[in-house]
């Protein structure tokens, strides 16, 4: 059971765009930034989003990152075949003091 | 550029020890946080320890008094020390730079528990 939760997948067609929501409470998402991953199969995750909304240099900005609360969003526009992968979301937790991630959200491009 | 490459994962048996290193370049370790994070087969992320660059740790409570992280500075390298290894253990590990936000992964290290 993770401590923040995001929904197990979501799909949609080439061109259009998704959402995935990741949940969590006061000691992390309320408290601490957020960043969001993305893991192509078989290799390592790659940094997409950090500080809740801003994107490292290289990803494109049909890639957004949003905060309110104790909840956060992953925006993608313009899907892609290529952006099919898992998607996951982490912040620091105070009270745990400990790392924390979603469950992942598998991205299907259809 | 900035690269972090494990080493040391392999088959042990339940009870074993093992000990992954993280060689680090572009950049240093110990300005840094630096974590481990693993992800058993077809399972999701799990943070497991940290070390801040002032040397404070911290760990996931499925690993506590069994991992130990540590650094050597003179070479620029993250350690993972592993006891006890259970079968729940299994997974690819990944040296991670950073927190609650890792700016750059490892390609990971399979560690797999079983008899």
């Amino acid at each position: 059971q993770s401590v923040l939760t995001q929904p197990p997948s979501v799909s949609a067609a080439p061109g259009q765009k998704v959402a995935i929501s990741c949940s969590g409470g006061s000691s992390n998402i309320g408290n601490n930034y957020v960043s969001w991953y993305q893991q192509l199969p078989g290799t390592a995750p790659k940094l997409l989003i950090y500080d809740n909304n801003k994107r490292p240099s290289g990803i494109p900005d049909r890639f957004s990152g949003s905060k309110s609360g104790t909840s956060a969003t992953l925006g993608i526009t313009g899907l892609q075949t290529g952006d099919e992968a898992d998607y996951y979301c982490g912040t620091w937790d105070s009270s745990l003091s400990a790392g924390v991630f979603g469950g992942g959200t598998k991205l299907t491009v259809l | 550029e900035v690269q972090l490459v494990e080493s040391g994962g392999g088959l042990i048996q339940p009870g074993g020890s093992l000990r992954l290193s993280c060689a680090a370049s572009g950049f240093t370790v110990s300005s840094n946080y630096m974590s481990w994070v693993r992800q058993a087969p077809g399972k999701g992320l799990e943070w497991v320890s940290v070390i801040y660059s002032g040397g404070s740790t911290y760990y996931a409570d499925s690993v506590k008094g069994r991992f130990t992280i540590s650094r050597d500075n003179s070479k620029n390298t993250l350690y993972l020390q592993m006891n006890s290894l259970r079968a729940e253990d299994t997974a690819v590990y990944y040296c991670a730079r950073g927190r609650g936000q890792i700016d750059f992964w490892g390609q990971g290290t399979l560690v797999t528990v079983s008899s």
